[in-house]
């Protein structure tokens, strides 16, 4: 089946610094969606790509949809505290059945 | 507005035990999916749903059942539970290949 590989792992950054992380596919998505998730909650979307190429910022953040369809990265600038989280790209694929794939997660950690 | 409604929030369970995981959306979204999430592995599809009276299988589908009634409703159910179902369940909605709403999760342990 479509796996969604995701790296890093973790980071442990210090506050102000800027951070990225991506997630990559050998089969082609047609959505890209980046969530975060805090502890004892569900995952909150943070950024969603539906187009080829797209480049879509939301304050700090910004995420890309690969060209080829098949990778995307999130970069979250001048990082503060309350970025902490577990961030985790998802995919859907061909099908339209509102599945998705996710990624295993970047746990990230801020210093302040 | 309510959105993705879970309950029970936490839960245990003795081994062999079955029990049912409710999950509620009032966005009249056609989509319903069953996650769960263990340390390391991201979110792993149980089952899903293109609408009422139409469910399918996941990634993960063993050991699970679930029906879907009616558009709001997406019961999970664990027929005899086992320690290897200790984790966390999240249930989604979506309009389709869109954003996917979460519940807030249901922590499950399997003694």
């Amino acid at each position: 089946g479509q796996q969604l590989n995701q790296s890093p792992q973790s980071m442990f950054i210090q506050e102000g610094e800027d951070v990225s992380m991506n997630c990559t596919s050998s089969s082609i998505f047609n959505t890209w969606l980046w969530y975060k998730q805090e502890p004892g909650e569900g995952p909150v979307l943070l950024i969603a790509l539906y187009k080829a190429g797209e480049l879509t910022s939301n304050g700090r953040l910004t995420a890309q949809f690969g060209i080829t369809r098949k990778d995307s990265f999130l970069n979250i600038s001048a990082s503060i505290p309350s970025d902490v989280g577990i961030y985790f790209c998802a995919g859907h694929g061909s099908s339209n059945t509102g599945k998705l794939i996710f990624g295993q997660g970047t746990t990230l950690q801020v210093k302040p | 507005n309510a959105g993705v409604t879970q309950t029970p929030k936490f839960q245990v369970l003795k081994t062999g035990q079955s029990m049912t995981l409710q999950c509620a959306q009032d966005m009249n979204h056609e989509y319903m999916s069953w996650y769960r999430q263990d340390p390391g592995m991201g979110l792993r599809l149980i089952h899903y749903s293109v609408g009422a009276g139409i469910t399918d299988q996941g990634e993960v589908p063993n050991g699970y059942n679930v029906s879907r009634s009616t558009t709001e409703d997406f019961p999970l159910r664990l027929l005899s539970a086992a320690p290897s179902q200790t984790s966390v369940y999240f249930c989604a909605s979506t309009a389709g290949n869109t954003e996917a709403f979460f519940g807030q999760g249901t922590r499950l342990t399997v003694v």
